[in-house]
């Protein structure tokens, strides 16, 4: 089984400033994927970014990019220039490489508040 | 496209009562999914289908039964519901070609 560990449950930066949210995993698998979700407090699950285990570059989505360390199994999210509207929960997840049937689900860490101050 | 919907929104039962959550998408997606919400809990997974006509357990299955209608159509039972079924329910479905999972609005269901 997967588990997914973020350590830190509120963050709060001011406006402009560049954030970093950390998150580290654990498994036995070799495929796999990772993925930053944000859930506003309208609690729709946004898709920030994904990354792909096989892959060394590091995904990058405007101004959200990520620090992908596979060894370390470390998967932290840099925010640049941060808006007021990227005062959010931010949710780590994991997803195995498909095994040919299908994709499993998503295991998720338990999240990190971000809020942005003016 | 819609994308992800599911109905209702908001419900509230009493304990014993049964209700069924509907989830539909129209991306022509093959896995579908039911994960719960639970405050400082992140999303944890219910059941899911990988493919119309298989479904399987999740992280926290019991006290739940889901159907795979169609391609397009994936919903969760409660039987019997109970206070610690009180959360909010999120549908998603999977596009397998970058491996990303999307989310419908959610359900937040209140058991008293």
């Amino acid at each position: 089984a997967q588990t997914v560990t973020q350590s830190q449950p509120e963050m709060s930066v001011q406006e402009a400033e560049t954030v970093t949210l950390s998150c580290t995993y654990d498994t036995s698998e070799n495929n796999y994927y990772l993925f930053w979700y944000k859930q506003p407090p309208s609690r729709q699950m946004i898709l920030v970014i994904r990354q792909e285990a096989y892959k060394q570059q590091n995904a990058t989505e405007n101004r959200f990019s990520v620090n992908f360390q596979k060894a370390a199994k470390s998967f932290s999210l840099k925010i640049s220039d941060s808006q007021l509207g990227d005062t959010a929960m931010y949710f780590c997840a994991f997803m195995k490489g498909y095994s040919g049937g299908g994709a499993d689900g998503l295991t998720f860490g338990k999240g990190t508040h971000l809020i942005i101050q003016p | 496209n819609a994308g992800v919907t599911q109905t209702p929104k908001f419900q509230v039962l009493k304990t014993g009562q049964s209700m069924t959550l509907q989830c539909a998408q129209d991306m022509n997606h093959n896995s579908m999914y039911w994960y719960r919400q639970d405050p400082g809990m992140g999303l944890r997974l219910i059941y899911y289908s990988a493919s119309e006509g298989t479904t399987d357990k999740g992280e926290v299955p019991n006290g739940y039964n889901v159907s795979r209608l169609n391609k397009r159509e994936f919903s969760l039972r409660l039987e019997s519901a109970a206070p610690s079924q009180t959360s909010v329910y999120f549908c998603a479905s999977n596009f397998m070609e970058t491996s990303t999972q999307y989310f419908g609005p959610g359900t937040r269901l209140t058991v008293l």
